[in-house]
């Protein structure tokens, strides 16, 4: 089974920029999450998919954070603009919407971004 | 501001020893606590979940929780210097957004 897969790997962009990121959870897994770490911190919760609807978007910094969940495969997040704050790495999980492994969520390898 | 604490460590124990990691958490009403260990530059791996008073074991990890003292713990018994890494515990009130502390690094030496 495939895990969770996100790209890119690594982005550095301007300020003032924009950035997409992906993420491909894991096949059958209806609940998809969005973390983030910014170095010397720890992961913080940005928001939580439901298949394609939005369940929590409670940690999410500003609007300048857009996340997508077309057809309730993957998902994007955009950043637009850009800011320097926004540096760190963002991690992607998924897990089964109920019973067995609902609590289990299990992480992509993350895509750090740098914004210079 | 609900808060997981951990100590950053580093924790370092010697091989075959039994290595000890201590969370706290301040959220009354967090139901369920994680542990994940963390290799450098790599994702969090879940290693164990636990929800009830008490402990859990599963190999040579046992999870321990006291609500009542708000404490998690977790116990690697016969450490072995691939145990080496962050230690990440998590709490949640919802059921899925975690809350995590920062992490303890542990060293396991030779």
């Amino acid at each position: 089974e495939a895990g969770v897969t996100q790209f890119p790997s690594h982005s550095v962009i301007e300020k003032g920029q924009t950035v997409t990121l992906r993420c491909d959870p894991i096949s059958g897994h209806d609940n998809l999450y969005w973390y983030r770490r910014v170095m010397g911190k720890e992961i913080k919760f940005l928001l939580h998919f439901v298949k394609e609807s939005k369940q929590d978007e409670s940690g999410m910094p500003n609007n300048r954070f857009l996340a997508e969940r077309t057809g309730g495969t993957y998902s994007t997040l955009k950043v637009q603009p850009a800011e320097l704050e926004d540096s760190g790495v963002y991690f992607c999980a998924s897990s089964h919407q109920n019973g067995p492994g609902t609590y289990e969520q299990y992480f992509g390898p993350g895509t750090r971004l740098t914004v210079t | 501001q609900k808060e997981v604490e951990q100590n950053s460590g580093p924790l370092s124990v010697p091989e075959g020893a039994i290595a000890s990691l201590n969370c706290t958490y301040s959220d009354r009403g967090s139901q369920s606590f994680f542990w994940y260990r963390q290799y450098s530059g790599k994702s969090p791996e879940l290693i164990m979940f636990i929800y009830s008073n008490g402990d859990k074991e599963d190999g040579r990890f046992t999870a321990q929780l006291n609500k009542a003292s708000q404490y998690v713990s977790l116990l690697i018994r016969d450490s072995q210097p691939s145990d080496s890494a962050t230690y990440l515990c998590a709490d949640t009130n919802s059921g899925y957004a975690l809350n995590f502390g920062k992490g303890t690094s542990l060293l396991v030496t030779p």
